[in-house]
């Protein structure tokens, strides 16, 4: 039963363009939200978070969306770089506990 | 400092061997994750370890899998008599704090790739 779902296996984007990555979930205790990215044979490394408080995250290039009636988050980079290319992972958690839900993972491709 | 390091990066091993993994996380760091990647699929929890003791192993799939940590510290995930549906990547995460109501970023390994035959 998985709990995050990313619907994109692969993404692929221009170089300056900006790339979404979308996520959704199921459980509505869910209230805290991260996005992590993942290079070839290296584990992952955090990229942005948010709580159920906000909707809206920014770090540099990075921003997190959150709709919470809509049980749906996305990642928004902007602009894209070569660089950027890698697996993405979006996980929630339950602050009533302690386990990590993970999705499935989009491969974002960015042409230079 | 240094990252949380695991050992080995790569095991082959045949199918009905004991294999052991193991993770060091960041120094400090009071919780320890393991989970496992299998192709195609998302990460998939294991046990979670607050200090020496494990709250959660609801994710461990089965009794062939065991994991210990000792001193606070180090980390070995067993798995006994290996099938070959247990091919994964194996990776640890470490993170300074958890507990009820808190969630704290989760720093990873590079994982172990298993492989049974």
């Amino acid at each position: 039963d998985q709990q995050v779902k990313q619907n994109s296996p692969s993404l692929s984007v221009q170089e300056g363009r900006i790339s979404i990555l979308n996520c959704d979930y199921t459980n509505s205790m869910f209230d805290y939200f991260l996005w992590y990215k993942k290079y070839p044979a290296e584990g992952p490394t955090f990229l942005i978070s948010i709580s159920s408080i906000k909707d809206k995250n920014e770090d540099g290039r990075f921003t997190v969306f959150l709709n919470k009636s809509a049980k749906h988050l996305s990642l928004h980079i902007v602009p894209s770089q070569p660089g950027d290319s890698a697996v993405y992972f979006c996980a929630a958690s339950a602050s009533y506990g302690n386990q990590f839900y993970f999705g499935t993972g989009t491969s974002l491709t960015v042409i230079p | 400092g240094a990252g949380v390091s695991q050992s080995p990066s790569n095991k082959v091993t045949e199918k009905g061997k004991d294999v052991e993994l193991r993770c060091d996380p960041i120094s400090g760091h009071t919780a320890l994750y393991w989970y496992r990647q299998s192709l195609g699929q998302g990460l998939e929890f294991l046990i979670y370890f607050q200090g020496n003791s494990a709250p959660d192993k609801s994710g461990l799939p089965s009794d062939r899998f065991s994991a210990e940590r000792t001193g606070g510290s180090v980390s070995t995930l067993t798995i006994q008599r290996t099938q070959q549906e247990d091919s994964a990547v194996y990776l640890c995460a470490s993170s300074r704090l958890a507990g009820r109501g808190y969630t704290d970023t989760q720093y990873f390994g590079p994982g172990t790739r298993l492989t049974v035959l």
